[in-house]
């Protein structure tokens, strides 16, 4: 069974405006979650994390939100650049190992 | 620091051979971790070290994988007798084990091709 679930494939969404990636999980003892970029021919690069005990972690331009009743969280992306046009990774961590979901990928237009 | 190395980038090898590969973490890093990645899906855990102590190895894995990180610093991943179904890009990442929000810096992947 899938632990980590990002049900949609791709995403595309014009230069400027919001880009909300979604994330669901089962397993209640992750205890960190974290997002991932990643372009062709290059591994995943970390983006930005949220620990279990929060609802909310801002970075600039992204935004994770995590919302624990419904085991779901999103990435949000405001404005969207054409460079942020990637494959996104959910992650979810426990007992010191990552599980990842299978990936979104995201086209910005110009 | 420049990351993450792997080691070789590509390698083709006909079904039945040894191959052997190598990652060079982060210095400062103390975990290093091994995941396989697939067409159109996300890293698959194989096995992770906290310094030269393996601590976790995937049940997916079979005996013939074996990972070994000697004095904690370069980690190998063997594959013996390989099966076309090993074809894969097989990514090392290394963390701090007292950051686990900074989450992983991966290398570039070896992408594994059996004939």
């Amino acid at each position: 069974d899938q632990q980590v679930k990002q049900n949609s494939p791709s995403l595309s969404v014009q230069e400027g405006r919001i880009s909300i990636l979604n994330c669901d999980y089962t397993n209640s003892m992750f205890d960190y979650f974290l997002w991932y970029k990643k372009y062709p021919a290059e591994g995943p690069t970390f983006l930005i994390s949220i620990s279990s005990i929060k609802d909310k972690n801002e970075d600039g331009r992204f935004t994770v939100f995590l919302n624990k009743s419904a085991k779901h969280l999103s990435l949000h992306i405001v404005p969207s650049q054409p460079g942020d046009s990637a494959v996104y990774f959910c992650a979810a961590l426990d007992a010191g190992k990552s599980t990842f979901g299978d990936g979104t990928t995201l086209t910005v237009k110009p | 620091d420049t990351g993450v190395s792997q080691d070789p980038r590509h390698k083709i090898t006909k079904r039945g051979q040894n191959v052997t590969f190598r990652c060079d973490p982060i210095s400062e890093h103390n975990r290093l971790y091994w995941y396989r990645q697939t067409l159109g899906q996300g890293p698959e855990f194989l096995t992770y070290f906290q310094n030269e102590a393996q601590l976790e190895k995937s049940r997916l894995l079979s005996d013939r994988f074996s990972a070994e990180r000697p004095k904690g610093s370069f980690s190998t991943l063997e594959i013996q007798r390989t099966e076309q179904g090993d074809s894969a890009m097989y990514l090392c990442a290394s963390s701090r084990g007292d950051r686990v929000d900074y989450g992983y810096t991966f290398g570039s992947g070896t992408r594994l091709t059996v004939v």
